[in-house]
């Protein structure tokens, strides 16, 4: 299993300009998550899934939009790229015995993306 | 408003000893708390969860304790060795929804020399 697998893993922007971070996981969770991570800060929760076609917002979803037509794949857009959003950028899942949620598991994060507005 | 806080300072022991990171939170009562490692340019790694039912668990020579009374979790690394080295994040789901949205700590960097 690769288990959760980011690209690109740096990508520099412009200002103004938009891209979508890709996220795949092969590990069949039905939970995934998109956050990210500035110097000497914690991670903060962007956008989460509890299953296919069901997103959500995290704590700090302006500036972002998720889709998640499959199991596997969670990609994150970001439009019109403001310096604010440079940041590393961690894709993460989980498995729930319940999209209802009530179940307390491990969180696989990807690699990151380091992304730089400029 | 709710918070998670660990120290900020790096923690620097001699190999060999054991390592007490500490995870303070306030304005919440988490139904569990879980510990994850990161390496400098990594993601992070999971490594203990603790509901907070239970007080103390270990895993080989890692050993978390959840008081719920002090709000705080104190994690431990026995005969610590340079490998241990890395960034050690708390993390809380301060919603309790059962979403897994967690809220993550700073993190306190240990060190551990030779």
């Amino acid at each position: 299993n690769a288990g959760v697998t980011q690209t690109p893993k740096f990508r520099i922007l412009k200002i103004g300009q938009s891209m979508t971070l890709q996220c795949t996981q092969d590990m069949n969770h039905n939970y995934m998550y998109w956050y990210r991570q500035d110097p000497g800060m914690g991670l903060k929760l962007i956008y989460y899934s509890v299953g296919a076609g069901i997103t959500d917002k995290g704590e700090v979803p302006n500036g972002y939009n998720v889709s998640r037509s499959t199991t596997e794949d969670f990609p994150l857009r970001l439009e019109l790229a403001a310096p604010s959003q440079t940041s590393v950028y961690f894709c993460a899942s989980s498995y729930s015995l319940r999209s209802s949620g009530s179940s307390y598991n491990e969180q696989f994060f990807g690699p990151g993306t380091r992304l730089t507005v400029l | 408003s709710q918070k998670i806080e660990q120290n900020s300072e790096a923690l620097n022991i001699q190999e060999g000893k054991t390592a007490t990171l500490t995870c303070n939170y306030t304005n919440y009562s988490p139904a569990y708390l879980q510990w994850y490692r990161q390496d400098p340019g990594r993601g992070p790694v999971f490594l203990l969860l603790i509901r907070e039912n239970e007080k103390e668990k270990r895993k080989e020579r890692l050993k978390v304790t959840f008081d719920t009374t002090l709000k705080q979790s104190l994690f431990h690394i026995t005969a610590s060795q340079p490998a241990d080295s890395a960034t050690y994040l708390c993390a809380l789901d301060m919603e309790n929804t059962g979403f897994q949205k967690l809220v993550f700590g700073t993190g306190t960097r240990l060190l551990v020399s030779p």
